[in-house]
């Protein structure tokens, strides 16, 4: 069974600055695929960033990138240039196959302060 | 856009009450997915099915049930509630092959007092 591990519950960052969430994942799995969601107070579940294991290049979404270091099965989400809207709950999420469920982390809130 | 919808936003039952709660998705997907999510826990596994009338127990099926008697509809059944059950409860779907992301609805509160 696959595990993922967010390590920190609680984090807040000054809007404009850099923010690093971190995920650690364990698999015996060589190809799979990675997630970070966000869910605001509204609930919404939104996917931020996703990332395939087979390829070796970060993905990046306009401020959001990850650093994903795959033999240290690790996969950290980076915010760049933080608005009061990044204001969330951050869900790390492994998915062994395409069509497969999600295994989520226990998530890390984020607050985002003027 | 995708769009999944779930029945209630909130919904307030009482214990040893049957409980319905309803997922509808409007883009053919073929996988439907139940999660309950708590806090300090994430997000858990319920059920999840890849066909009509086809179904598969997740992480934590125990006092819970479900149905797919049409592509576009999922619905989760509590047949005896219990406080233990009080939760968020989360819908997604997605296709079975082409974009592996998942799609999920608005979320429903479930209190059993």
């Amino acid at each position: 069974a696959q595990t993922v591990t967010q390590s920190q519950p609680e984090m807040s960052v000054q809007e404009a600055e850099t923010v690093t969430l971190s995920c650690t994942y364990d698999t015996s799995e060589s190809n799979y695929y990675l997630f970070w969601y966000k869910q605001p107070p509204s609930r919404q579940m939104i996917l931020v960033i996703r990332q395939e294991a087979y390829k070796q290049q970060n993905a990046t979404e306009n401020r959001f990138s990850v650093n994903f270091q795959k033999a240290a099965k690790s996969f950290s989400l980076k915010i760049s240039d933080s608005q009061l809207g990044d204001t969330a709950m951050y869900f790390c999420a492994f998915m062994k196959l395409p069509g497969y469920a999600l295994n989520f982390g226990k998530g890390t809130s984020l607050l985002v302060t003027p | 856009d995708v769009k999944v919808t779930q029945s209630s936003r909130y919904l307030v039952k009482r214990t040893g009450e049957k409980v319905f709660l309803e997922c509808v998705q409007d883009m053919d997907h073929e996988n439907m997915f139940w999660y309950r999510q708590d806090p300090g826990l994430g997000l858990r596994l319920i059920y999840f099915s890849y066909d009509v009338k086809m179904k598969e127990k997740g992480d934590i099926p125990e006092g819970y049930s479900v149905s797919r008697e049409k592509k576009e509809r999922f619905s989760l059944i509590l047949e005896s509630a219990s406080t233990n059950q009080t939760s968020m409860y989360l819908c997604a779907s997605s296709r079975e092959t082409g974009t592996i992301n998942q799609y999920f609805g608005p979320g429903t509160r479930l209190t059993v007092l």
